[in-house]
């Protein structure tokens, strides 16, 4: 089935430097990612829809220069904390649209990144 | 009021119980998806319904499209099913909304 791979599954940086988030698409070609954030016990809350060749639409709220989205290709996009502080401590996950033969588009999801800013 | 409501929030159930999940939504979909996330974060597509029933396993989710409701069955209940699940509905803009989540705990 189809897979995303999501690295790192945790990472701990220092405030003020910057953190890369890589989501690839391993079986199949993600020209839709999505880019969630979830605080604790709280649900999803979407970031940002990249489509592989175009800028990032980011949702109400959310600092395009703060939250670097790239999708350069079908199979990667990443997402870059820049100048992180410790209120970007969060879970960030990615999901992909994948085609499901004969049931229309699903969602694959990555396993996520705990970001700790310190 | 949130477009995509679930219920119970937190259920604990003990091992080999039948569980349900609801999720009721009020907007129009294009489909809906049940979605398991477990401790460590990783979040699992369990089922992607846009009419009927489907099942995997244990596991049945059904959809009734006239009442905007689905729900999630789980049969035998085992501690290893303990988790997050979600109800998510997507539009026509394929954007996923999230329900809050059942956080389930199956006890020995």
């Amino acid at each position: 089935g189809a897979v995303v791979s999501q690295h790192p599954s945790r990472v701990i940086c220092k405030s003020g430097t910057s953190v890369k988030i890589e989501c690839r698409s391993l079986d199949f070609q993600a020209t839709t990612m999505f880019w969630y954030r979830q605080f604790p016990k709280q649900s999803l809350m979407l970031m940002a829809t990249s489509n592989e060749g175009s800028k990032a639409t980011y949702e109400q709220g959310v600092e395009k220069d703060k939250f670097l989205i790239n999708h350069a290709s079908l199979t990667l996009s990443t997402l870059t904390v820049t100048s992180a502080h410790p209120e970007d401590s969060s879970f960030y996950i990615c999901s992909a649209r994948d085609r499901r033969t004969g049931e229309g588009y699903g969602y694959t999801f990555g396993s996520g990144t705990r970001l700790t800013v310190v | 009021k949130n477009e995509v409501e679930q219920s119970p929030q937190n259920l604990t159930a003990q091992e080999g119980e039948f569980i349900t999940i609801n999720c009721s939504y009020s907007v129009g979909i294009s489909a809906l998806h049940w979605l398991q996330q477990h401790p460590g974060g990783g979040i699992v597509s369990l089922f992607m319904l846009s009419s009927g029933k489907k099942k995997h396993g244990r596991l049945i989710a059904t959809i009734n499209i006239q009442e905007k409701h689905s729900s999630l069955h789980i049969t035998a209940s085992h501690p290893r099913d303990s988790a997050v699940y979600i109800c998510a509905v997507a539009g026509t803009a394929s954007k996923l909304t999230f329900g809050t989540g059942t956080r389930l705990q199956v006890t020995l």
